[in-house]
Order: C-alpha cells, then sequence, then structure tokens
C-alpha cells in the first residue's frame, strides 16, 4: 500500500524551532519530487516547499523563505521539514505529498501533522 | 507568484445537478492545473491532473478544461459523495500555488 505518515507536530512557542518527518512506503521514494503542504485551521491550502528526487533542488514558499528547510534521505525513505523562527502564522495542519510524476500534481497525501505556534 | 482566483467560493446544489466550478490564473499555466476534492478532516484527493487528465479511479462524472488562465471542473451529475470543498492549484513555476476553494453544499 502507498502510503505517507507524518510526525513531529507539537505545540512551540513563537521564535522556536521543530522538525517535521515524513515516512514513505509502497512505492519507491527515490523517483518521485516531495512536496509540504499546509493548512491552517478552517482555511485553505497552501504549498510550502519541494525538494527533487536526489535533494538536488529545493523551492520554499516566500511565507517560509529563509525560515525552513526541506531535505529528505531516500536511504530511509524519509521527508523532513525543519521549521525555525516560527511564527503563529505558521499553525496549521502540514501535510506531506508525493509528486505525480511529470504533473506538478500531488498524488499521494498523508494524514497531516498539526504544528500549533502559542505563547 | 501566479495567483489563483476560483468562483464561486461556495456552491448550493442538488443531487443530479451539474455543476462547474471555475478556476483562472493570474497568467498564463498552459494546461499545468490540477483539482482536488477534501472532506473535512481528511487529506485533499487528486481528481484531475494537466488540466483535463482524470487521476485514476476517480469516477467519469469529474471532467476538467481549460488552458493559458481559465479552467473548469464539472461534476456531470452530482452524488451524495461528492458534497465537500474542490481546490485548484498551478504548476507553471516552482512557486506552487492554490485557489481559495469552492464549497459544494446540499440544496
Amino acid at each position: 500500500e502507498v502510503q505517507l505518515v507524518e510526525s513531529g507536530g507539537v505545540v512551540v512557542q513563537p521564535g522556536g524551532s521543530l522538525r517535521l518527518s515524513c515516512a514513505a512506503s509502497g512505492f519507491t521514494f527515490d523517483d518521485y519530487t516531495m512536496h509540504w503542504v499546509r493548512q491552517a485551521p478552517g482555511k485553505g491550502l497552501e504549498w510550502v516547499s519541494l525538494i527533487s528526487w536526489d535533494g538536488g533542488s529545493t523551492y520554499y514558499a516566500d511565507s517560509v523563505k529563509g525560515r525552513f528547510t526541506i531535505s529528505r534521505d531516500n536511504s530511509k525513505n524519509s521527508l523532513y521539514l525543519q521549521m525555525n523562527s516560527l511564527r503563529t502564522e505558521d499553525t496549521a495542519l502540514y501535510y506531506c505529498a508525493k509528486d505525480r510524476l511529470g504533473s506538478g500534481a500531488f498524488d499521494i497525501w498523508g494524514q497531516g501533522t498539526m504544528v500549533t505556534v502559542s505563547s | 507568484d501566479i495567483q489563483m482566483t476560483q468562483s464561486p467560493s461556495t456552491l448550493s446544489a442538488s443531487v443530479g445537478d451539474r455543476v462547474t466550478i471555475t478556476c483562472r490564473a493570474s497568467q498564463s499555466i498552459s494546461s499545468w492545473l490540477a483539482w482536488y476534492q477534501q472532506k473535512p478532516g481528511k487529506a485533499p484527493k487528486l481528481l484531475i491532473y494537466k488540466a483535463s487528465s482524470l487521476e485514476s479511479g476517480v469516477p467519469s462524472r469529474f471532467s476538467g478544461s481549460g488552458s493559458g488562465t481559465e479552467f473548469t471542473l464539472t461534476i456531470s451529475s452530482l452524488q451524495p459523495d461528492d458534497f465537500a470543498t474542490y481546490y485548484c492549484q498551478q504548476y507553471n513555476s516552482y512557486s506552487l500555488t492554490f485557489g481559495g476553494g469552492t464549497k459544494v453544499e446540499i440544496k
């Protein structure tokens, strides 16, 4: 079964740091670009970041550029998001998502992990 | 960044209705557009990619069309399982963006 499972979401104070993880299974992880997408409570979807299959290329939304770092470990079939200088507006459910090869769409999503930034 | 504008934001319809949702891009995105369905408490589900390609396993009552800056998602005959929120998403540059969403409610 193709599956993505996120973990690492907690309550953190403004200015704090957090690392999210996403464990992939059921597909050849190192064949695919991977993404992080977030959704604030009651709001729409916001793309956060992407990383190429080999980790050689990374891109970020302007809202997180310079604060978040995406990475992957293909030997562990894992995706990560290092989040620094967290702000209250970063509060959201964070999803990892697999890129549908060659289309730029997300065909597999995890269940999400909740990050709450609050004092 | 490319802005994606969906309309309407809310749509009330009955089972059996034909439903159309529109998504407009602030600049041309060729056919690099996807549509998703999201139900409360669940992750989004891919319906359509490359503007008009139906994802495997998605019922044929869903269809997508358009290119450039204007796109539509059509549900040919609304079913009870289709009441949900729908999002468009562009991938024309390395700054992906979603539309604001369209909630399809029971009339």
